[in-house]
């Protein structure tokens, strides 16, 4: 059953506290993407990898951090500096990297919705 | 910044009829375009890719592109209450994907 997991599903921190969202996939996909959805917003890339041992940031990194040891998984930890946390976070992996004119496309997992109590 | 531009809606249809969905991007050098469907508490999930101008039709839906006016639509045929749900447009950027921030349909029985 290939496909994209993440967990947990539903994730409740208490300020202050670091928090790591799973993501694993089976696809045999090098790249792997974070973002973060807030209520009635779109998709904002939080990190990339587009290979094992090096990951860029993206538009929002700032109180988060990832790390890529083995191909299939890319953690994302919620830092205590991120500000407001609170939001739906998305997983994604593709076959390569985007690039111009590239055919591939990205697949998403199921979410973890993080709530700050 | 590179920018991705959709009308936030929401966009309501009656069942049977044509709905109509557009997205307008600021880089020319874009290349490669997606259309996503997402249901309330749920991830995307792909619909359509189209790389080159003109139309793309799979099913009921049809992407159509414009590079010269920097658009991208999205036509869903004989739409269906189970079409409702927030379309997002992406479009690539060097290495990534920018989201639109998604347009939501409503269709009505």
């Amino acid at each position: 059953d290939g496909g994209i997991t993440q967990s947990p599903k539903y994730l409740f921190r208490k300020e202050g506290q670091n928090v790591t969202l799973s993501c694993e996939q089976n696809l045999n996909h090098d790249a792997m993407y974070w973002y973060r959805q807030d209520p009635g917003q779109g998709l904002r890339l939080i990190y990339y990898s587009q290979i094992v041992n090096d990951f860029q940031k993206g538009d929002i990194a700032e109180g988060y951090s990832v790390s890529r040891e083995k191909k299939e998984s890319f953690p994302l930890t919620v830092t205590s500096a991120q500000k407001n946390p609170t939001a739906f976070y998305l997983c994604a992996s593709s076959i390569d990297s985007i690039r111009p004119g590239s055919t591939d496309t990205q697949y998403f997992g199921p979410g973890t919705r993080l709530t700050v109590l | 910044q590179k920018e991705v531009e959709q009308n936030s809606g929401p966009l309501s249809v009656p069942e049977g009829a044509i709905a109509s969905l557009n997205c307008t991007y600021s880089d020319r050098g874009s290349q490669s375009f997606f259309w996503y469907r997402q249901y309330s508490g749920k991830s995307p999930e792909l619909i359509m890719s189209i790389y080159s101008n003109g139309d793309k039709e799979d099913g009921r839906f049809t992407a159509q592109l414009n590079k010269a006016s920097q658009y991208v639509s999205l036509l869903i045929r004989d739409s269906q209450p189970s079409d409702s749900a927030t379309y997002l447009c992406a479009v690539d950027n060097t290495d990534k994907l920018i989201f639109g921030t998604g347009t939501r349909l409503q269709v009505f029985p």
